[in-house]
């Protein structure tokens, strides 16, 4: 156990719907980020979170968006889902980023 | 603009073989790089650091900033290295410190 959190493991949903990915961070870890996997794009940067506040974007839709709770755990909406949204979707954590990121074991999006 | 090349997207060795994974970065900084191990599509396990200039299962890294590489190496590969391998350079930035990733390499440790 990593001791970063990801929930659900798996989701099949249809085009158009509405999904809402958990991500809880490692204990005493202020920073979530969340990636996009998918097999033609590799990992791709979404969006930072730092004790609650957005601290970087990277390319996530806008039918995407996220949050971090006062509690420090994440979540990720993804909306009027497309086929191409399928993919892993991971969170991590960190205290400082340079000194690396702890990953959870994602959730694997399929949009049929 | 932070940027990192794994101009390999395979590679196959035998095992016992030496085994190289090439990684190149663009950044103006003072980069931190990583390297990531990521075993039939689990979660990624850091692997190194070069900040901490660590060898973890045989395998070792070291940064050339002139030649802006962080190559991963191993002297004797073994079947349980079979994985995908990222590098990943964080430089700090408007108050972050975001990884970016490389494509990865898959290597594949042939018996």
């Amino acid at each position: 156990d990593s001791g970063v959190t990801q929930t659900p493991k798996h989701l099949i949903t249809a085009t158009g719907q509405r999904v809402t990915l958990r991500c809880s961070p490692r204990s005493g870890d202020l920073s979530v980020y969340w990636y996009q996997q998918s097999l033609d794009q590799g990992l791709q940067f979404l969006i930072q979170y730092y004790n609650g506040e957005e601290r970087a974007k990277g390319n996530i839709l806008e039918r995407f968006s996220a949050q971090q709770f006062p509690d420090l755990h994440s979540e990720l909406n993804l909306s009027s889902l497309e086929l191409g949204d399928s993919a892993l979707y991971f969170c991590a954590s960190s205290l400082q980023g340079f000194y690396g990121y702890t990953f959870g074991s994602g959730t694997r999006l399929t949009v049929v | 603009a932070q940027r990192v090349t794994q101009p390999e997207k395979l590679l196959s060795v035998f095992k016992g073989a030496p085994v190289e994974l090439k990684c190149n970065y663009s950044y103006s900084g003072s980069p931190e790089l990583f390297w990531y191990v990521q075993y039939s599509r689990q979660r990624l396990q850091l692997l190194l650091r070069h900040i901490s200039r660590e060898s973890i299962k045989g395998f070792t890294a070291d940064l050339n900033k002139g030649e802006t590489s962080f190559h991963l190496k191993k002297p004797f590969a073994q079947e349980e290295d079979s994985a995908m391998y990222y590098c990943a350079l964080s430089g700090y930035k408007g108050g972050s410190e975001k990884l970016v990733f490389g494509k990865g390499t898959k290597l594949t440790v042939n018996p």
